[in-house]
């Protein structure tokens, strides 16, 4: 079954330094979202990417964030400057549809843990 | 703004228990409902799904009904195994189908 693939799984990064956490869509996958958990709170929707342009973002994704599809084929999300509330599970999840093809479902990658000191 | 709340957990069960997560939401209209759960070290795999009021999902023998009068959607299973130790998450899909907005999750442990 096609997976999402995520990288790194973990990771520790000093405040105030920059991260690119990485994932693989699926091939056939057009829309390509992130989202976040803070340990022991909700998942947390913070962009949707699409056609190579930010179709939605929440008020979390202000501007240290920013997602990119450099190659084609991944999909990264890069924390300019990092805090330590920015320590969290990070997943990648992908859809060939949104809205009406939700019924498509997405497909979420196992995450990245950032853990920032 | 539209919300999820899902009973706190830790649930520990032993096994054939009868199992419930209650899940209530706040949402502008009638979203589509989830749930999703999230084995030991994989992602989020989307359980079952109901998209109208009354609508029943089901899948390995879990089930949630959407009930518009109570704004829930409550997951169920008969009888519970230990291969069903996992964290449940409870979701909807925002109006604009843009986004899915969760509730925390619920750990479930259940042991032999």
């Amino acid at each position: 079954e096609p997976e999402v693939t995520q990288t790194p799984s973990h990771q520790v990064t000093q405040m105030g330094q920059e991260v690119i956490l990485r994932c693989v869509p699926i091939s056939n996958h057009l829309y390509f979202y992130w989202y976040r958990q803070i340990l022991g709170q909700k998942v947390e929707f913070l962009v949707s990417f699409y056609n190579n342009e930010i179709s939605e973002k929440s008020e979390i994704f202000d501007d240290q964030f920013s997602v990119e599809r450099p190659d084609g084929s991944n999909f990264t999300l890069k924390i300019r400057s990092t805090k330590l509330e920015d320590s969290a599970m990070y997943f990648c999840a992908t859809a060939r549809g949104q809205g009406g093809g939700m019924h498509y479902g997405y497909t979420f990658g196992s995450g990245t843990r950032l853990t920032v000191v | 703004g539209d919300s999820v709340t899902q009973m706190e957990g830790p649930v520990t069960l032993s096994e054939e228990a009868f199992l419930t997560i209650n899940c209530t939401y706040t949402a502008t209209g009638y979203p589509s409902l989830f749930w999703y759960v999230q084995y030991p070290g994989e992602g989020l795999q989307l359980l079952l799904k109901a998209t109208k009021a009354d609508d029943k999902g089901s899948n390995k023998g879990f089930e949630a009904t959407y009930r518009k009068e109570t704004t829930s959607f409550h997951l169920e299973k008969g009888s519970v195994q230990v291969s069903d130790s996992a964290v449940y998450f409870c979701a909807l899909l925002n109006q604009a189908g843009t986004a899915l907005i969760f509730g925390k999750g619920t750990t479930l442990s259940v042991s032999s």
